[in-house]
C-alpha cells in the first residue's frame, strides 16, 4: 500500500505558537486525506487534497500537497487548547479501496 | 442524519474465544471500512466492503473476517482471540466516488482480551 511517514511523532507547544506536521511518501500519491482524533475520540475528517501543489485553508489550518504529490503538510497558526489531539494523514491505496493511515502526530498545547 | 454506530462499545473476552462486532453506517453509505487502532501500531486497515463485496483486505491473519449485509450494515469477526488483539476497532462509512472519500468514523468498540 501507499505507506507514509509522519513527523514529528509528538509535539508540545505553548498556546499561541504555530505547529506543523509532515507526511512523506516514497511513492506518488493519488490523493491524501487528513484526520484529527481528540483524546478518547474517533478520527474526524478534516480535508482531502488531490491536485499537485494544492493549498487549502480552514481558518487557522493550512494544508498543502507537494508538487510531486509525495508529501503533504498541515500547519496550524496560533494554536489553541482546542487543537489538542492526534493528526493523521491518510493516502488512498493504489486500489482506491483503502486508506493507509500514517502513525500520526500527537499535539499537546499548554496554556 | 444519524452517525455511524458500533456495538458493543466495550467487550472483554478470554484468549481463544471469538468475537463479533457490528457496525451500522450512515444511511446511503455503501462503503464500510474497518480499522484496528493500538498505541503501538496506530490505525491499521482491516478490510473494506461495498455492496456486500470485500474489495480490499489489510495485512491481518485469517482469524479476522468480515461481511456486509444488503442494508450495508457490517460485522467483523475475530476467532481464536490472542492477547495482541486487544485494541480499539473502528468502523467507518463513506460514499464511493472514484476512490474512498471522506470517512465517517463510529465511536469504536474497545476489545480487551485477557
Amino acid at each position: 500500500g501507499q505507506q507514509v511517514m509522519q513527523i514529528p511523532q509528538y509535539q508540545h507547544v505553548q498556546e499561541g505558537e504555530d505547529f506543523t506536521t509532515y507526511c512523506n511518501s516514497s511513492t506518488t500519491l493519488s490523493n491524501i486525506q487528513w484526520y484529527k482524533q481528540r483524546p478518547g475520540g474517533h478520527p474526524v475528517f478534516l480535508i482531502q487534497l488531490v491536485k499537485s501543489g494544492e493549498v487549502k485553508k480552514q481558518k487557522r489550518l493550512t494544508f498543502q500537497f507537494g508538487e510531486a504529490k509525495k508529501n503533504s503538510s498541515l500547519h496550524i497558526t496560533a494554536t489553541q487548547t482546542t487543537d489538542v489531539g492526534t493528526y493523521f494523514c491518510a493516502p488512498n491505496s493504489n486500489s482506491g479501496y483503502a486508506l493507509n493511515f500514517g502513525k500520526g502526530t500527537s499535539l499537546l498545547v499548554t496554556p | 442524519k444519524a452517525g455511524v454506530t458500533q456495538t458493543p462499545r466495550y467487550l472483554i473476552k478470554t484468549r481463544g474465544q471469538q468475537v463479533t462486532l457490528s457496525c451500522s453506517p450512515i444511511s446511503g453509505h455503501r462503503s464500510v471500512s474497518w480499522y484496528q487502532q493500538t498505541p503501538g501500531q496506530g490505525l491499521q486497515f482491516l478490510f473494506e466492503y461495498f455492496s456486500e463485496t470485500q474489495r480490499n483486505k489489510g495485512n491481518f491473519p485469517g482469524r479476522f473476517s468480515g461481511r456486509q449485509f444488503s442494508n450495508s450494515r457490517s460485522e467483523m469477526n475475530v476467532s481464536t482471540l490472542e492477547l495482541g488483539d486487544s485494541a480499539l476497532y473502528l468502523c467507518a462509512s463513506s460514499l464511493w466516488r472514484e476512490g474512498l472519500g471522506e470517512q465517517y468514523f463510529g465511536p469504536g468498540t474497545r476489545l480487551t482480551v485477557t
